[in-house]
């Protein structure tokens, strides 16, 4: 059964203190695992895609990893507009094209 | 501009009606997708469609129902047989073919039971 569990639940930062969110899964066969930026009341926003194992995607103050098991979501000197839900989801190559998410890391950077 | 549009942003629901969550993309994407989001719970799939006038249940299809007559629309009608219908529905949309499959969501529809 495909799993994907997202720790912490919540992360308060100080402006500029960096940190790493966690993404661990369980899929049979990964296809991809993706990253999504989410603000109160709007639909989630496309960061990155990682497809296999040592590969790295970089975006301003984020940078996303992936290994066999697990994936982290590095934020460098952090600032308040980076406070957000960050989901992250894995596509099982059995369910081509569906996605299957954690319950997401609430981050708030204090200023 | 390119990207997916949801209406309405809020919908409130008498118990024992049956509404329709509208879906429309210009993005060209084929495949389209329902979600439900609840606090403290992931994403989690509703229906979802790789072609015209064919869709699929995901995990949680019992209570709605989907139609996929244009590419361009995916509406959602949320049934009276929904027992806990209050969440907020997102659409989203993929293309189908290639190596990257991410999906792009709309913005969301809150619907509350009254």
């Amino acid at each position: 059964e495909d799993q994907v569990t997202q720790s912490p639940e919540a992360l308060r930062l100080q402006e500029g203190e960096s940190s790493s969110l966690n993404c661990s899964y369980t899929v049979s066969g990964l296809r991809g695992l993706f990253w999504y930026r989410q603000d109160p009341g709007k639909g989630p926003e496309f960061l990155f895609t990682l497809y296999s194992a040592g590969e790295e995607k970089e975006k301003e103050r984020l940078k996303a990893t992936l290994t066999k098991k697990e994936s982290f979501l590095h934020i460098t000197a952090p600032k308040p507009e980076d406070s957000a839900t960050y989901l992250c989801a894995v596509q099982a190559v059995r369910r081509a094209n569906n996605l299957f998410f954690g319950t997401g890391t609430r981050l708030t950077v204090i200023p | 501009d390119g990207g997916i549009t949801q209406s309405p942003k809020y919908l409130f629901r008498k118990e024992g009606q049956n509404v329709t969550l509208s879906c429309e993309q210009n993005l060209n994407h084929d495949a389209m997708y329902w979600y439900r989001q609840d606090p403290g719970q992931g994403l989690r799939l509703i229906y979802y469609s790789q072609i015209v006038n064919d869709f699929q249940k995901g995990d949680i299809a019992e209570g709605y129902s989907v139609s996929r007559e244009k590419k361009e629309s995916f509406p959602l009608t949320v049934t009276s047989a929904q027992k806990n219908p209050t969440a907020f529905y997102l659409c989203a949309s993929s293309i189908v073919q290639g190596a990257s499959n991410e999906q792009f969501f709309g913005p969301g529809t809150r619907l509350t039971v009254l």
